[in-house]
């Protein structure tokens, strides 16, 4: 089982420019999240999906957007990259079912906006 | 505003024993994590707390206190494979996760 697989797994990018970072998982799970990673600061939330066709903000939504036209995927696009949002994003899943809802990791994405 | 510390960096010897420390302040509280992540990889999931007390599996144990704001992982015969971040995570009110920064441990032959 392939679990959570996260493309690129890094790349450098313009500021200006546009990207979108793909998240597939194969675990059936309802929730998708999407979290950004730097140095000295705990995993920050960006956008959660609890289901197909709805998502939801999180801690630090701006400058992102996602979609969530199917259970398996939940594309994070960056419209208009800044330096800023150089990081390590990943993706994870969950099963919303029961109280221990572990959450599950792609093995993440490391952008550079230069 | 909502806060999980723990301390930045450990280092221990293989073969001992060492407890990492995490406290919470968040609004409410459904469960706490202990991940484990090293290097240039992934989080994986190592326990859950939700009640007081101790949750013991294989060489780790997480202890929770709610009314302390407070968590422990113990990890007890290091091997040189458990150098890696551990990350404490709160659940909060809203059913979302809360993160600390992680503590690096660093283990020594």
């Amino acid at each position: 089982t392939a679990g959570i697989t996260q493309a690129p797994t890094s790349q450098i990018l313009a500021a200006g420019r546009s990207m979108t970072l793909r998240c597939t998982q194969d675990m059936r799970h309802n929730a998708m999240y999407w979290y950004r990673q730097d140095l000295g600061l705990g995993l920050r939330l960006i956008h959660y999906s609890n289901t197909a066709g709805t998502t939801g903000k999180g801690e630090v939504p701006d400058g992102y957007s996602v979609s969530r036209a199917n259970t398996d995927d939940f594309p994070l696009t960056l419209a208009s990259a800044v330096p800023s949002q150089t990081s390590v994003y990943f993706c994870a899943s969950s099963d919303l079912a029961g109280d221990l809802d572990t959450q599950y990791f792609g093995p993440g994405t490391r952008l550079t906006v230069l | 505003g909502q806060n999980i510390d723990q301390p930045t960096e450990m280092t221990a010897t293989e073969g001992a024993i060492v407890q990492i420390n995490c406290t919470y302040q968040t609004s409410g509280f459904n469960g706490l994590f202990w991940y484990q992540q090293h290097a240039g990889e992934a989080p994986t999931f190592l326990s859950y707390n939700v009640l007081d007390g101790l949750e013991e599996k294989g060489r780790f144990s997480s202890f929770l206190s709610r009314s302390k704001g407070y968590s422990y992982l113990l990890l007890k015969e290091l091997q040189m494979k458990d150098s890696a971040s551990y990350l404490c995570a709160v659940r909060d009110s809203n059913y979302q996760l809360i993160w600390g920064a992680g503590t690096k441990l660093i283990i020594k032959p």
